[in-house]
């Protein structure tokens, strides 16, 4: 089965600029979307097919995918910007939904 | 505003079944695949099911295949999870969550679902 990974905590001084990667095998050729989880809050998307922002989300969001490696950066990053996130795709092949574990981002 | 209400968690002991429910309103449903999500606590995220917009597709996560089933009934506005020979390890949070496309579009804040004797 597909599979994703993220590295593990991430931080990020205020006003500067995060990078979160998502690795899969040849993720490039598929579409990866993110998304912000807060404590004790629902998942919210932030990023959706490799670099589209939903209505409402910030331009300091943004992404890319190409080859075996998606990304995710928040720019001029804020305290309001701490948060799990996890990068997803679907995988045609077996038709499934995949997450990846997940990437804890702090902010300084 | 589209809203998602999940309902039908609780504590349940080993082998038992549960059956969750989603109630959603602000858009119209009918033109919506509609998925379950979980999270163990303390851990990420795991899809586990989705149904097409008409119903007549579902497909399954390896983990819950065989045990769990998906459904909905597009005239009340809901969807099902039914949930049989529970485990420890279903223990979560499961969302409720509605895509128009490939992507997690709208969540639901989740119900508690507690496997325990």
């Amino acid at each position: 089965s597909y599979a994703l990974t993220q590295p593990l905590p991430v931080s990020v001084a205020l006003g500067q600029t995060a990078r979160i990667t998502c690795g899969g095998n040849d993720i490039g050729s598929k579409n990866v979307h993110w998304y912000q989880q807060k404590p004790g809050q629902a998942p919210v998307l932030v990023i959706f097919s490799d670099s589209n922002r939903p209505s409402g989300i910030p331009e300091r969001f943004s992404g890319s995918n190409s080859g075996n490696t998606a990304t995710l950066t928040i720019s001029r990053a804020q305290a309001g910007d701490e948060a799990d996130y996890y990068c997803q795709v679907w995988d045609s092949s077996t038709q499934v939904y995949v997450f990846g574990p997940g990437t804890k981002v702090t902010v300084l | 505003q589209v809203q998602l209400e999940e309902s039908g968690g609780g504590v349940v002991q080993p082998g038992r079944s549960l059956r969750l429910s989603c109630t959603a309103s602000g858009l119209t449903f009918s033109t919506y695949a509609m998925h379950w999500v979980r999270q163990a606590p303390g851990k990420g995220l795991e899809w586990l099911a989705v149904i097409s917009d008409d119903g007549s597709n579902e497909f399954y996560a390896d983990s819950v295949k065989g045990r769990f089933t998906i459904s909905r009934d597009n005239s009340q506005n809901t969807l099902y999870l039914q949930m049989v020979s529970l485990r420890a390890e279903d223990t979560a949070l499961y969302y409720c969550v509605m895509a128009a496309r490939y992507e997690f579009d709208y969540w639901g804040q989740g119900t508690l679902v507690t496997v325990s004797s």
